[in-house]
């Protein structure tokens, strides 16, 4: 599988916008770019994916670079609620294969 | 959205023992997954389970310590068997909705052996 790389940790202020980054320069090109968060004492969920273009849905927006090795999704005006560890996660193909979950970045915001 | 449940939601179990863990989705899907997140740490897939199918375990995993049974296409367990204190996890659920391109995951299993 390939790897993702994300800083452990972020903080923001409340209502300001939230920038994550994740690199994966491994990337091939049936890859998919998933974004799943996971609140505490919570099962992951659902972000966004995306391809090759930008991608925008009511949660987040996902940012894909040209070369495809680097994304940053971006929650634009950042809750308490957003609190989580955020997992970028390369996944092969469509849907029915599996997810390999990284470590992810834990996002802290404070009021 | 899938709506997933896990039974039970905790337990402290003996060493020694076994423990199924049960899920049931909303909805008939082909695919489901069982994972791992030890104390502090990310999920691990431990397993896929098809409907119709012996399971497909990751590396590190065996069917002798986390049997799978896939019943049909709702429900699924989860066997942890002979346990130790390094069992003690969380084990969630996951089912894959193929429309949707995204994975839905139960509320987990808080296990803690003694």
């Amino acid at each position: 599988d390939a790897k993702t790389t994300q800083p452990n940790s972020m903080e923001s202020n409340e209502e300001e916008p939230v920038h994550l980054p994740c690199n994966h320069s491994t990337i091939s090109g049936t890859d998919y770019i998933h974004w799943y968060r996971q609140l505490p004492s919570q099962g992951p969920e659902y972000v966004i994916h995306g391809l090759t273009s930008n991608v925008n849905n009511r949660m987040a927006s996902l940012a894909i670079a040209e070369d495809r090795k680097s994304s940053t999704l971006i929650l634009h005006r950042a809750t308490l609620r957003d609190a989580a560890v955020y997992y970028c996660i390369l996944r092969a193909g469509a849907a029915g294969n599996k997810l390999t979950f990284g470590g992810g970045t834990r996002v802290l915001v404070k009021p | 959205s899938a709506v997933i449940s896990q039974k039970p939601s905790r337990d402290i179990c003996q060493r020694g023992t076994s423990l199924t863990i049960q899920c049931q989705v909303d909805s008939q899907v082909t695919m489901m997954f069982w994972y791992r997140q030890q104390p502090g740490q990310s999920l691990t897939l431990i397993a896929t389970a098809n409907q119709g199918s012996e399971a497909t375990y990751e590396s590190g995993f065996v069917i002798d310590k986390f049997p799978i049974s896939r019943p049909n296409l709702t429900f699924s367990t989860l066997t942890v068997s002979n346990m130790s204190p390094e069992d003690s996890s969380i084990y969630l659920c996951s089912v894959d909705r193929t429309v949707y391109n995204e994975q839905f995951f139960g509320p987990g299993t808080r296990l803690t052996v003694l």
